[in-house]
């Protein structure tokens, strides 16, 4: 079993849809969960990173963790042709170094 | 330079040649990753170097692959007799913390590998 586990898509919206992407993960001991956007032949860039359960919020983006479920996902509102590209979501546990990354959601937002 | 620079960006190779593949980190991050790309199959991870301390190469997928950092700085990833599954994507990330709360990974655009 991979430690997180996340479906490769493609994903096709159109504009304006609201986007949800999820990922679920093996390990109880890991505290931080990031998301990372990266366009094609880029590198990846965060985009955001929470703490332990809860939401998080920043523009149109909306990171929730369920640590009770070991779930995360990513809500993208008012989704645009801008966000397309593969999305990935990565975990780390406290003290740790290693982040693990799920294989990355291909999304496509159709204008 | 202002972000983290890799070389080559794409290297052609013939089944059995050696490679190595160049990262150039962001200045004063002291930690350094190598993680490669597969299409399908996420970002595995290869190797960490953090400040002086010894290397956690546990992510190493044989023998044929070693990396080193000069001077706590620059890291050359090699892989010695080519296999055509060694074909991927090889990003390289730094960051100027233990990958902790604040520790995001900056991350090069990397070398496409293409091993035939």
């Amino acid at each position: 079993q991979k430690e997180v586990e996340q479906d490769p898509g493609p994903l096709s919206v159109p504009e304006g849809a609201i986007v949800s992407l999820n990922c679920t993960y093996s390990n109880s001991a890991f505290q931080y969960f990031m998301w990372y956007r990266q366009y094609s032949r880029k590198g990846p860039e965060l985009l955001m990173y929470t703490y332990s359960s809860g939401n998080k919020e920043d523009g149109r983006f909306t990171a929730q963790v369920d640590k009770s479920s070991k779930y995360i996902s990513l809500f993208i509102r008012d989704s645009q042709p801008s966000d397309s590209a593969t999305y990935l979501c990565a975990i780390l546990n406290t003290g740790g170094f290693k982040t693990i990354f799920g294989a990355g959601t291909r999304l496509f937002v159709k204008a | 330079g202002a972000g983290v620079s890799q070389s080559p960006s794409n290297k052609v190779t013939e089944k059995g040649k050696d490679v190595e593949l160049r990262c150039d980190p962001i200045s004063g991050h002291t930690a350094l990753y190598w993680y490669r790309q597969s299409l399908g199959q996420g970002l595995e991870f290869l190797i960490y170097f953090q400040g002086n301390s010894a290397p956690d190469k546990s992510g190493l997928p044989s023998d044929r692959f070693s990396a080193e950092r000069t001077g706590g700085s620059v890291s050359t990833l090699t892989i010695q007799r080519t296999q055509q599954e060694d074909s991927a994507v090889y990003l390289c990330a730094s960051s100027n913390s233990l990958a902790g709360v604040s520790g995001e990974l900056f991350f090069g655009e990397g070398s496409r590998l293409t091993v035939l």
